[in-house]
């Protein structure tokens, strides 16, 4: 089944404990994102990337950092999580850059105390 | 600023009936807009699109309008069904070096028996 998945999917921790969220498609696409949605803002990119070892900043990526070394794989890295960090995140893939169509991964809500 | 407007945080109609989501822009650069929609604990999903050069698109129960004097687009679900509710995204690309995706807010459909 074509898919994108994210781990772990619910995650609480605390101010300044480094962690790493999780994200795989198995669609060979070369374009991933990171999405964070939180209330009145609706979905906004924190980091892209456009195929393996090309990354870049979306509109919020501070405090975030990301990697892509194999074409499936995209993780999320909070290196010192702080509270305003606490969202919900989703990763998302599509076949190119310039595919409109994103297949985005079930989410993974966050809660930093 | 948010490029993308939802103004309808939620909508509740009548099984059978028609339901309109709305959605407005501020960036006349847009090349295609995007509706996705999303149930709960799960991502969002792709819904239809439209390119900025139509002013039409159609998918079974599903059809988006756009009218680019007044930068506003539509999402018509006829009939609507109990299945439907869920929150709908309006999203719009961009290209400035890179393409670029901008979401709304979402509206929050609900679809009574």
């Amino acid at each position: 089944e074509a898919q994108v998945t994210q781990n772990p999917r619910y995650l609480i921790t605390v101010t300044g404990k480094k962690l790493t969220v999780t994200c795989s498609q198995n669609m060979n696409h070369e374009y991933m994102s990171w999405y964070r949605q939180d209330p009145g803002l609706g979905l906004r990119q924190i980091y892209y990337s456009m195929n393996v070892e090309v990354t870049d900043k979306g509109d919020v990526p501070e405090g975030y950092k990301v990697s892509r070394k194999e074409k499936r794989n995209f993780p999320l890295i909070l290196e010192s999580p702080s509270p305003n960090q606490t969202s919900l995140y989703f990763c998302a893939s599509s076949l190119k850059v310039s595919s409109y169509e994103q297949y985005f991964g079930p989410g993974t809500r966050l809660t930093v105390t | 600023d948010q490029q993308v407007k939802q103004n309808s945080p939620s909508l509740s109609v009548q099984e059978g009936r028609i339901s309109i989501l709305n959605c407005d822009y501020t960036n006349s650069m847009f090349d295609y807009f995007l509706w996705y929609k999303k149930y709960p604990a799960e991502g969002p999903t792709f819904l239809i699109s439209i390119s900025s050069i139509k002013d039409k698109n159609e998918d079974g129960r599903f059809t988006v309008f756009l009218n680019k004097s007044a930068k506003h687009l539509s999402l018509h679900i006829v009939p609507s069904q109990p299945g439907d509710s869920a929150v709908y995204f309006c999203a719009a690309r961009v290209y400035s070096g890179t393409y670029k995706y901008i979401f709304g807010t979402g509206t929050r459909l609900k679809v009574l028996a």
